[in-house]
């Protein structure tokens, strides 16, 4: 029951440096979804997908790009990583429609720390 | 635009009662999801209100009024464990669709012996 998996848990990079963060789910999910948070702001979403093939734009999704080529994996990328941009970024799932009460299932986190 | 407060921190004595509140501000309203965090680990679901009133899960409730724009989640005969982050959440509705959630931005509860 592994749930939704990130890769890599924790990452220290310079500034201007790119990385990617997978997230993998294997509950069939269609929505997934990739948040940030930061100290006493709770979790602000970057980008999400409804399904294989698409994304849209969250509340915080400038400086990340994301790519769902596979339903179960969700990609955040930082082209050029700034210090603002550390954070602990929290990818999620949940199925389809239920007119947004269903559960949403978290993955363990990826600490970035950009220096 | 929407928006969600709720207290930033709470204290309470192991086996006491504590109510978390949380208000919001949304254009429509589908409803108010509770979720828990331990030590910055993943977050976990606790409960959903579609409608008013009370929703029991064991030492947990959830209560809802839509017409207050208003819900809380009450913790009966708290327990050292249940020291976490505590977040209320709404969809946020666009074109009909609920396909984001909003999270208020966390109340800490700390459990005392």
């Amino acid at each position: 029951n592994a749930g939704v998996t990130q890769t890599p848990k924790f990452r220290v990079l310079k500034t201007g440096q790119s990385m990617t963060l997978l997230c993998a789910q294997d509950m069939n999910h269609e929505y997934m979804y990739w948040y940030r948070q930061d100290p006493g702001m709770g979790l602000r979403l970057i980008h999400y997908s409804v399904g294989e093939g698409t994304t849209a734009k969250g509340e915080v999704p400038d400086g990340y790009n994301v790519s769902r080529l596979k339903k179960q994996n969700f990609l955040l990328g930082l082209e050029s990583a700034a210090p603002s941009q550390t954070s602990v970024y929290f990818c999620a799932s949940r199925e389809r429609g239920k007119r947004g009460t269903g559960e949403l299932f978290f993955g363990e986190g990826s600490r970035l720390t950009v220096l | 635009g929407q928006s969600l407060e709720q207290p930033s921190e709470v204290t309470a004595v192991e086996g006491a009662i504590v109510q978390i509140n949380c208000t919001y501000q949304t254009s429509g309203f589908y409803g108010l999801s509770w979720y828990q965090q331990h030590d910055g680990g993943a977050p976990t679901f606790l409960s959903y209100n579609g409608l008013d009133g009370l929703e029991e899960t064991g030492r947990f409730s959830s209560f809802l009024s839509r017409s207050d724009s208003y819900g809380y989640l009450l913790l009966q005969e708290l327990q050292m464990k249940d020291s976490a982050s505590y977040f209320c959440a709404v969809p946020l509705i666009s074109s009909g669709s609920a396909r984001q959630l909003t999270f208020g931005s966390g109340t800490q509860l700390t459990v005392l012996p």
